[in-house]
């Protein structure tokens, strides 16, 4: 069973403009949030994280935005960039006395120049 | 501060061989995760160690075995190979749980 489900698969998105990452959970316990980006034979890179009493949070171009009603999250590159070009997957964690993370199958972004 | 090492980087081993593959965390880190990525399964756990004891267990089968030392760095091994077993082997370290997890570059084991 799939926990957490990441769209779109690919992404194609001109130099400058805003990329958007979307992730659905079902599990209710989850409260920890991070999205990470991975480029060829590296690595996944932690690039920003949230947990649910904020709605979002901001890191220089990188935006979580977190609804928990809907138990969706959501990242935006702002003023995206050819060296963002990489695989990012969203993913959870119940926290507390666990570092497992559940991830999504991830998005490759394409930032054309 | 030095990041998360794995040796080694490329594995090759031949069907129903054993593996053994090597995780130090960042310093001062407790706990260390593992993950196996393939291009069909994406990022999938492993098991969790901290100070030495096993805290989660992921869905695969025995043959997945690890551990964790003293000093945290932590082995994990697969005996009996299989094809299906080729993937990229990601350890991922946090001073403690339920915190942020720092992953290494992984080790790529090809199973022929």
């Amino acid at each position: 069973q799939q926990q957490v489900k990441q769209s779109p698969q690919s992404l194609i998105v001109q130099k400058g403009g805003i990329s958007i990452i979307n992730c659905a959970y079902e599990n209710t316990a989850f409260d920890y949030f991070p999205w990470y980006q991975q480029f060829p034979g590296k690595g996944p890179a932690l690039l920003i994280a949230i947990r649910p009493d904020v709605s979002e949070k901001k890191e220089g171009r990188f935006t979580i935005s977190f609804n928990k009603s809907a138990k969706q999250f959501s990242l935006h590159i702002m003023d995206s960039q050819p060296g963002d070009s990489a695989t990012y997957f969203c993913a959870a964690s119940k926290g507390g006395a666990t570092n497992k993370l559940i991830f999504g199958t991830g998005t490759l972004l394409a930032v054309q120049p | 501060k030095a990041g998360v090492t794995q040796t080694p980087r490329y594995l090759i081993k031949t069907r129903g061989q054993q593996v053994t593959l090597s995780c130090s965390p960042i310093s001062g880190h407790r706990s260390v995760s593992w993950y196996q990525q393939t291009p069909g399964q994406g990022l999938q756990f492993l098991f969790e160690y901290f100070s030495e004891t096993q805290r989660n267990k992921g869905n695969f089968p025995g043959r997945f075995s690890g551990r964790q030392f003293s000093n945290s760095r932590s082995e994990m091994n697969v005996s009996t190979l299989e094809l299906g077993d080729s993937a990229l082997y990601l350890c991922a370290s946090s001073p403690g749980q339920g915190e942020k997890a720092f992953f290494g570059q992984g080790t790529r084991l090809t199973v022929v």
